[in-house]
């Protein structure tokens, strides 16, 4: 069964620094999406992505974030100067269109001291 | 903005015992999505609904995208350990690029 791979699984920050979370997805799938999930409470929308630019943003995902697919096969998000309140999994989805459900990566632990 | 209501917010059950969770939502949503999420994992898709009425089995697991296409709802039926975990429902707007909008979920514990 094809997977979404996320890395590193877990990655502690200090307070300020810049992050890039790394997500290699499905090979035939042209959506590309960021969600978060603070521990204990809902999954949130970040950003979605398609055709090689951002076709929907949350509220959440301010001037500090950004993603890139810098080379067909990776999607990466990138945390500027990371916050306290930026902790939580980020998980990377993508679908082979808007209608399917999407498959969800195992998320990577941002942890920032 | 939307809100998805998901109760119960947790269960405890005995296994065999059959459970079901709902929905809803303050907007029209034309897909309806379950999800499962085990500790430290991401969530797996269990069931997707695209038309109002819709009734989708999957195992044990059957889901319903209500007439209204306002609520969803799902049904375990003959609960095992392994069932145990957090179940979301997600929903997607005919608006929206594909970006879900997520319940709070449902906490199931399975007591053998």
């Amino acid at each position: 069964e094809p997977e979404v791979t996320q890395t590193p699984s877990h990655q502690v920050t200090q307070m300020g620094q810049e992050v890039i979370l790394r997500c290699v997805p499905i090979s035939n799938h042209l959506y590309f999406y960021w969600y978060r999930q603070i521990l204990g409470q809902k999954v949130e929308f970040l950003v979605s992505f398609y055709n090689n630019e951002i076709s929907e943003k949350s509220e959440i995902f301010d001037d500090q974030f950004s993603v890139e697919r810098p080379d067909g096969s990776n999607f990466t998000l990138k945390i500027r100067s990371t916050k306290l309140e930026d902790s939580a999994m980020y998980f990377c989805a993508s679908s082979p269109d808007r209608v399917v459900g999407y498959t969800f990566g195992s998320g990577t632990r941002l942890t920032v001291v | 903005g939307q809100q998805l209501n998901q109760s119960p917010q947790s269960m405890f059950i005995q296994e065999g015992e059959d459970v079901s969770m709902n929905c809803t939502s303050s907007s029209i949503f034309n897909t309806w999505l379950w999800y499962k999420q085990d500790p430290g994992e991401g969530p797996v898709l269990l069931i997707a609904l695209y038309k109002a009425g819709e009734l989708t089995s999957n195992g044990r697991l059957t889901a319903q995208f209500g007439i209204t296409r306002k609520d969803s709802f799902l049904n375990i039926s003959a609960s095992i350990p392994s069932d145990v975990g957090i179940y979301f429902c997600a929903g997607r707007d005919g608006g929206s690029q594909g970006n879900l909008i997520f319940g709070k979920g449902t906490k199931l514990s399975v007591k053998p």
